[in-house]
């Protein structure tokens, strides 16, 4: 089966550094995506990883190993409006989004 | 660009009556666009894809004469919630297939629809 895995929640520091992870086995890649959902939201596109490597895009870096079947999120200089969920999702061989199930972050002054 | 609205986005209404949801591509053409649902605390769960001029695909447990999904044209796909009941209240989001043939999908603003 396919199945993506982020921790459920994480709690950070304003002003901090907090790397959020995400395993997945899928049938397939094609491509590796981050999006971040506040509460009653809809969510918005942080990220799209295709290579290996790091995406560095502002405060927000994104990291993709394919062998490893393993990504990052990255989240630099913590601020509180950060506290959200980010979700991870995966585009299998039929070119579907496969879902993580989020991780909420919880930013503490 | 790639702009999706949702309308309405709040809507109440009594048990056993029929809602519409409507979803939008405002700048760009969506051949394809996706139905979730999102209950409190949750992640998005797939419902349905629905493709431009053909019959949605219903993912497992959603039943398709409930969830009804018309995808008429290039720019608008609606979600017909039919007999709704109290446990229907949910955030029904919807999104687009980018314009660029991307995997990227641009969400609507979400619907939430609580059933009385």
């Amino acid at each position: 089966g396919q199945n993506i895995d982020q921790p459920t929640e994480m709690t950070a520091t304003e002003g901090a550094i907090v790397q959020i992870n995400c395993t997945y086995q899928t049938s397939g890649f094609n491509g590796l995506f981050w999006y971040q959902q506040h509460a009653g939201e809809a969510p918005t596109f942080l990220s799209y990883n295709v290579l290996d490597g790091l995406e560095e895009k502002g405060r927000f870096s994104s990291f993709l190993s394919r062998s490893k079947g393993y990504s990052y999120l990255l989240l630099k200089e913590l601020q509180m409006k950060d506290s959200a969920s980010y979700l991870c999702a995966v585009v299998d061989s039929n070119y579907q989004l496969i879902w993580g199930a989020g991780t909420k972050l919880i930013i503490k002054p | 660009g790639a702009v999706v609205s949702q309308h309405p986005s709040r809507v109440i209404c009594k048990s056993g009556t029929s809602v519409k949801i409507e979803c939008r591509s405002l700048d760009f053409q969506a051949t394809t666009m996706f139905w979730y649902r999102q209950f409190p605390k949750q992640s998005l769960m797939l419902m349905a894809t629905s493709n431009e001029g053909s019959k949605a695909t219903y993912e497992q447990g959603v039943e398709k004469d409930k969830f009804l999904i018309n995808h008429a044209s290039l720019t608008l796909s609606t979600l017909t919630v039919t007999s709704a009941h109290p446990e229907d209240s949910s955030f029904y989001i919807c999104s687009a297939r980018g314009p660029q043939s991307s995997y990227e999908q641009y969400f609507g603003p979400g619907t939430r629809l609580t059933v009385t």
